[in-house]
């Protein structure tokens, strides 16, 4: 079955400090991978997604996410955070029938 | 093209009220979705469809029910609302998945309904 693990229900950074949310996944299948995130009092919009073309994938708003399989790990980073990054960010993982699995989301802060 | 609408947007319901949460899509995908978002539990799958006329449990179906009779349409109702059915309701919608050349795509949500059960 497939699960995924977000480390720390939130995060606090500074404006200009490196964001890195934490995402390990256990699949039984090849993953596919994602990351959304929710502003708030709004829906999910796609980031980054990862479907077994390159490790390092790039997203939106600066964002980019590594697949390392040997730590079965996506974690997303960012260089420097921006105020308008304050949200919501889920990890998931596709099913074997391909529904998507969900983490339970790590809340980013990021202080001025 | 607005993509994903749901209507309402918030709603209050007394214990064993009845309710229907309307999923409208213009992008033509043939897979919706019913997730409800919970604090610390991130986004669980309810109900979902591969098709006009077809649905299928998820993770936690019991006290909803569904229906898709057009493709652009999904409905959820509830009907016998419980205090446990708080929570934060989004519907979402893609193309077919498909293993066979990494073709996947995104799920495309909605903006989310309110509920709060009295």
């Amino acid at each position: 079955a497939q699960s995924v693990t977000q480390l720390g229900s939130h995060v606090s950074v500074s404006e200009g400090a490196l964001v890195l949310l934490r995402c390990n996944y256990s699949s039984s299948v090849p993953p596919y991978l994602f990351w959304y995130v929710q502003y708030p009092n709004q829906g999910l919009q796609l980031l980054l997604k990862y479907t077994s073309a390159a490790t390092l994938v790039k997203g939106i708003n600066g964002f980019e996410a590594e697949f390392k399989k040997s730590e079965t790990s996506f974690h997303l980073t960012k260089p420097s955070a921006h105020m308008s990054d304050a949200a919501e960010y889920f990890c998931a993982v596709t099913s074997n029938t391909g529904k998507l699995i969900f983490g339970q989301g790590t809340t980013l802060q990021v202080k001025p | 093209n607005a993509g994903v609408t749901q209507t309402p947007k918030f709603r209050v319901l007394k214990t064993g009220q009845s309710m229907t949460l309307l999923c409208a899509q213009d992008m033509n995908h043939e897979y919706m979705y019913w997730y409800r978002q919970d604090p610390g539990m991130g986004l669980r799958l309810i109900h979902y469809s591969v098709g006009e006329g077809t649905t299928a449990k998820g993770e936690v179906p019991d006290g909803y029910n569904v229906s898709r009779l057009k493709k652009q349409n999904f409905l959820l109702g509830l009907e016998s609302a419980a205090p446990s059915q708080t929570s934060v309701y989004f519907c979402a919608s893609s193309t077919p998945f498909s293993w066979r050349g990494g073709m996947l795509d995104t799920q495309y949500f909605g903006p989310g309904t309110r509920l709060t059960v009295l």
